[in-house]
């Protein structure tokens, strides 16, 4: 059964703290995704990678950088969280180049910063 | 640029009935993707339908399928014989083919409530 885990599902965090969001997908996908939701706003894309070590800046990418060291793993940094990061985190993995349903979600970050 | 359009924040349906969500799409792309997913309070996304902007016949899943009117840019999601447990978001996306897959741009979501 194809998986993206998000290790964290609840952070609490301060204002001014370095945050990291873990994605790991076990389907071999070269490219991954951070999304974030906000109610009335629907998704939006952070940041995305096609391959190790690439990365593009998605919609939002203001505050917010990324990792991809190995290509199963996909991490979100907020250098230093703000209150208006306060939101819901979804990472995605895809398969390139191919049509329909290839693309996987994890089950979300619900990220507080106080 | 590309755009998805879902008109309705929220609607009500009676439980056993039919019930259309709408979306509209912008795009000057010739080959496209589009999505339906469902997203219940718990936070996953849940992939329902996908039809190919090449695909001539609307996409079926069960109790879902797609009304693709490509001229008019709409691909409205109908759901049959609605039950509870299809109270949730729902959000149209769309893709194109030229970029990776997951590179979705999604509308601002319906959110449905099925009466018992």
């Amino acid at each position: 059964d194809v998986k993206v885990t998000q290790s964290s599902r609840y952070l609490v965090k301060r204002t001014g703290e370095k945050v990291f969001l873990e994605c790991v997908q076990d389907m071999d996908h070269e490219n991954m995704f951070w999304y974030r939701q906000d109610p009335g706003l629907g998704l939006r894309l952070i940041y995305f990678s096609y391959d190790v070590k690439m990365k593009e800046k998605g919609d939002i990418p203001e505050g917010y950088s990324v990792s991809r060291e190995k290509k199963e793993r996909f991490s979100l940094i907020l250098e230093s969280a703000s209150t208006n990061q306060t939101s819901m985190y979804l990472c995605a993995s895809s398969l390139f180049g191919a049509k329909g349903n290839t693309i996987y979600f994890g089950e979300g970050s619900w990220l507080t910063v106080v | 640029a590309q755009k998805i359009t879902q008109t309705q924040p929220g609607m009500f349906v009676q439980e056993k009935e039919a019930v259309t969500l709408d979306c509209t799409y912008d795009t000057s792309d010739q080959s496209y993707g589009l999505f339906w997913y469902k997203q219940p309070s718990s936070g996953e996304m849940i992939f329902l339908i996908y039809q190919g902007s090449y695909d001539e016949q609307n996409a079926t899943e069960g109790r879902y399928s797609l009304n693709f009117q490509k001229a008019r840019k709409s691909a409205n999601l109908v759901i049959s014989a609605s039950q509870l447990g299809d109270s949730a978001m729902y959000f149209c996306a769309m893709s194109h083919y030229g970029g990776s897959q997951g590179n979705l741009i999604f509308g601002k979501g319906t959110k449905l409530s099925v009466k018992p």
